[in-house]
């Protein structure tokens, strides 16, 4: 499994834009990238995924560079509601592949200030 | 559409007490299921999952143990419970086929455990 590097905490205002940025050097070809985000006393949510380039839906962005070694999650225009931990994981992980593991590590804080 | 159900929400045991937290996924079918638990301010740890009924891998020794008794229900359980096992607990099931998105895991709303 590839290891996943990210900040432990970003503070930001709300109506910015915030964008954190996740290093996984070691990611194999199969690897794809995932975001999820936990808010207190709940379990995490889907954010995106992607495998390289540009994903967006209604929630974020997700910009991966051509090498795929590090990978930006973009929130357009924070509220307060965003203040959440955010984690990102790589791994392929499907039924057959011998790899179910998503490794969640400490995560993102990202703390929205009025 | 899925949905997961986890409960209790929260439980105050005492050491040396039985444990058994149960979690049920509908509108899918053989899905991986997964238990992880979360300390205070931590990651999440994985402690099980199930490709199948019956089909428990462990993942961190430890005092507890999971089973599948049906292909929608998962149960996490501890016959003697110890101060360490305090912790958030969370159920997770995703999708078996091999279509895009991988391995996307949808997360209960969790169990919080305090063994007093």
């Amino acid at each position: 499994l590839a290891k996943t590097t990210q900040p432990i905490s970003m503070d930001s205002y709300e109506g910015q834009e915030v964008n954190i940025t996740c290093s996984h050097n070691n990611i194999a070809t199969n690897d794809y990238i995932t975001w999820y985000q936990q808010f207190p006393s709940q379990g995490p949510r889907f954010i995106i995924q992607g495998y390289k380039t540009k994903v967006t839906n209604e929630v974020a962005s997700l910009f991966i560079p051509a090498d795929r070694k590090s990978s930006t999650l973009s929130l357009p225009r924070v509220s307060l509601s965003d203040t959440a931990v955010y984690y990102c994981l790589v791994g392929e992980g499907y039924a057959g592949a011998g790899s179910y593991q998503l490794t969640f590590g400490k995560g993102t804080k990202l703390s929205v200030i009025p | 559409s899925q949905t997961i159900h986890q409960w209790p929400a929260t439980l105050v045991q005492p050491v040396g007490s039985p444990l058994s937290l149960e979690c049920t996924v509908e509108g899918t079918s053989n899905p991986n299921l997964y238990w992880y638990r979360q300390a205070a301010g931590r990651g999440l740890q994985l402690l099980f999952y199930s490709v199948g009924i019956g089909q428990i891998s462990s993942e961190v020794p430890q005092n507890l143990s999971a089973s599948r008794p049906q292909d929608r229900q998962f149960i996490l359980s501890s016959k003697k419970l110890l101060l360490s096992d305090s912790g958030f607990y969370l159920c997770a099931w995703s999708a078996r086929d091999r279509g895009f998105p991988k391995n996307i895991q949808y997360f209960g709303a969790g169990t919080r455990l305090s063994v007093l």
